[in-house]
């Protein structure tokens, strides 16, 4: 049931900002894009999440296109505990309140 | 704020016994709580959705005489793997969310079922 796209894996230099795509090109209006991670042997993480427009945090950054068919989650200054599983997820609509995980994006982060 | 605990974090057991994991929200009270299921390279799968006081919904392909899910208080869920067997090792993760679901989840750091 997994409505997101995203590709398995990306690597990015310590130090430089991580742009991790997805793609949801099905998404309702009244669905929201979350973001969570995954470092191994643990549980999710929540991120960051969000409707139409761009959301800041203290951890990371999401963009939402205009059109709402994709995001970038933005990390601006990766760290080697950055590593792990990052997935991107669309709550909402008939299932309002479930998550159906996808398989995610692992980011290596790399000195 | 919005810790999640799960109990026991790892467990072995022999085939056919049951065993129980519970699932605490520490800090808020959680109207809905979530069970998933994770195996080894795979992603989260949801096994069940369990709201305080009423019975859990599960998701096609879930046995709910297997997995029995009990959500008597807002911040206790426990699921009791019945009659378990080496296939039902697997890491098992729960997250709550606030109110009625439309809150964020907040997930616990998982407990790893080894059924020998």
């Amino acid at each position: 049931d997994a409505k997101t796209t995203q590709p398995p894996s990306m690597d990015c230099a310590e130090g430089r900002a991580a742009n991790l795509p997805c793609n949801h090109s099905t998404i309702s209006g009244n669905e929201y894009v979350y973001w969570y991670r995954q470092i191994h042997s643990q549980g999710p993480q929540y991120i960051i999440h969000g409707l139409k427009n761009n959301e800041t945090n203290e951890m990371a950054s999401l963009i939402i296109t205009e059109d709402r068919k994709s995001s970038t989650l933005i990390l601006p200054h990766a760290t080697l505990r950055d590593t792990a599983v990052y997935y991107c997820i669309v709550r909402g609509g008939y299932n309002f309140n479930k998550f159906y995980f996808g398989s995610g994006t692992k980011l290596n982060v790399k000195p | 704020g919005a810790v999640v605990s799960q109990h026991p974090s790892r467990v072995i057991c022999k085939s056919g016994t049951s065993v129980k994991i519970e699932c605490r929200s520490l800090d808020f009270q959680a109207t809905t709580m979530f069970w998933y299921r994770q195996f080894p390279k795979q992603s989260l799968m949801l096994m069940a959705t369990s709201n305080e006081g009423s019975k859990a919904t599960y998701e096609q392909g879930v046995e709910k005489d297997k997995f029995l899910i009990n959500h008597a208080s807002l911040t206790l869920s426990t699921l009791t793997v019945t009659s378990a067997h080496p296939e039902d090792s697997s890491f098992y993760i729960c997250s709550a969310s606030s109110s009625s679901g439309q809150e964020t989840q907040y997930f616990g750091p998982g407990t790893r079922l080894l059924v020998l």
